[in-house]
């Protein structure tokens, strides 16, 4: 069926360094990828998207990558912040209505 | 720009009640999606509305009801409540509809007890 999965439930990282959250795919068809952050009482937040013609895209400090041949989605966080410190979901445009679909989530933990 | 607006913000109703919740979208976007949060099932969509017709309906039981107005508001209802309906209701607004850019609110905590 349709779905999209996370590879790390929890990461935790130290202030400074380098992020990497996982995200698996699993619809070949799907064209379409977005990855939001939600901070504990908020909703979710837009950070970054990719169309599937594109392996690569960069924000600013972030960079999501998208290898299509292995349906893996990932998101790059530099000089991570205590800010940084959310839930990251990644979303595909891959349901049965055109609809997104969102992965479980992985929580980004922040060490000052 | 304003963001997307949701109300209210917390509700609790007790089983078999109905509720409304409230939806008001970034000026200018067309389309609203509703979306039920939990901690076990993730973000679930429920449907979206574009120009005031349902475009798109996800696999919640008949109960989950929407509409939306001619100013781009847009409610959703719930009628016969169940536990199992405590959850965060999201709602995003986009431009152009399901599958681009969409812009979330702060979501509706919804506690059926």
């Amino acid at each position: 069926g349709e779905s999209v999965g996370l590879h790390l439930p929890t990461l935790s990282v130290q202030e400074g360094d380098n992020s990497i959250i996982n995200c698996a795919y699993s619809n070949s068809a799907s064209d379409y990828f977005i990855w939001y952050k939600q901070e504990s009482g908020k909703g979710p937040q837009f950070i970054i998207d990719i169309r599937s013609n594109m392996d690569k895209r960069q924000g600013q400090r972030v960079t999501v990558l998208l290898n299509k041949t292995v349906k893996h989605l990932s998101l790059q966080i530099a000089a991570t912040q205590p800010g940084d410190s959310a839930v990251y979901f990644c979303a595909e445009k891959g349901g049965s209505q055109g609809n997104l679909i969102f992965g479980k989530g992985t929580k980004l933990s922040v060490k000052p | 720009k304003a963001g997307v607006t949701q109300t209210p913000r917390y509700l609790i109703k007790t089983r078999g009640q109905q509720v409304t919740l409230s939806c008001s979208p970034i000026s200018g976007h067309r389309s609203v999606s509703w979306y039920q949060q939990t901690p076990g099932q993730g973000l679930q969509f429920l449907f979206e509305y574009f120009s005031e017709t349902q475009r798109n309906k996800g696999n919640f039981p008949g109960r989950f009801s929407g509409r939306q107005f001619s100013n781009s508001r847009s409610e959703m209802n719930v009628s016969t409540l169940e536990l199992g309906d405590s959850a965060l209701y999201l709602c995003a607004s986009s431009s152009r509809g399901l599958g681009t850019e969409a812009f979330f609110g702060q979501g509706t905590r919804l506690t059926v007890v």
